[in-house]
């Protein structure tokens, strides 16, 4: 199964740009990453899902045009624009695999952009 | 507008038993396959179950297989995750999330929305 890494924690000033990356282990480079905003105290909300060619499908209910995402080898970034306060979030990538009874999702750790 | 409350959590000892629930509205819950995610204290996110619209078919992560059961009540409108034999690394914040599509194994499905989470805690 892979393995996502994600930075544990980022930071930008406001009005400013973020690019925020999830990395697959070796050999998943074909794997597409879902990306998840959850604000302190909050359930995680679905941002987009990207692959290599790019965003998959629409992006979640009221995320704004200032989010985007891309994906390159192994990597797949979210991208901030413009960043504002309530951006302050821990942003988590997933992926699902396997089939039949081996399947699962697999989550990183997290990273916690933090607003300056 | 789509929402999934848990309810259920709690202080339970080693080894007792515990079972949440998920009240869903604001979509037809058969049609969607639904899911439980976990998120220990501080750290990040853990799936746990998922099961299909039909209910019959059902995926655990292995830490949790033979002692988690996931249900659904499409009747009720309601999910279900039966927790046994719990271990103290089972304390977390659980949360219910809809799929996008009604079978769980299928390309482009992802959790959208997620409720707000109950709280299990696991001590002596």
């Amino acid at each position: 199964q892979p393995v996502l890494t994600q930075p544990p924690s980022a930071s930008a000033s406001l009005g400013a740009s973020v690019t925020l990356t999830c990395t697959l282990s070796s050999g998943y480079s074909n794997y597409k990453v879902d990306w998840y905003q959850q604000r302190p105290g909050k359930g995680p909300r679905f941002v987009m899902r990207v692959g290599t060619g790019g965003i998959v499908g629409s992006k979640g209910d009221g995320i704004p045009d200032r989010f985007s995402v891309l994906g390159s080898g192994l990597n797949r970034y979210l991208t901030i624009k413009n960043i504002q306060e309530e951006d302050e979030s821990d942003y988590h990538c997933g992926a699902d695999h396997g089939s039949g009874s081996n399947f699962g999702v697999v989550f990183g750790g997290g990273t916690k952009l933090t607003v300056l | 507008e789509v929402q999934l409350v848990e309810s259920g959590g709690g202080l339970v000892q080693p080894g007792g038993s515990l079972r949440l629930s998920c009240a869903a509205s604001g979509f037809t819950f058969s049609s969607y396959a639904m899911s439980w995610v976990r998120q220990a204290p501080g750290k990040g996110l853990e799936w746990v179950s998922a099961i299909s619209g039909s209910g019959g078919s059902t995926y655990y992560a292995d830490s949790v297989k033979g002692r988690f059961t996931i249900s659904r009540d499409n009747s009720k409108n309601t999910l279900y995750l039966q927790m046994n034999s719990l271990r103290a690394e089972d304390t977390a914040v659980y949360y219910c999330a809809k799929l996008t599509m009604i079978v769980v194994v299928i390309t482009d499905n992802w959790f959208d929305p997620w409720g707000q989470g109950t709280l299990v805690t696991v001590s002596s």
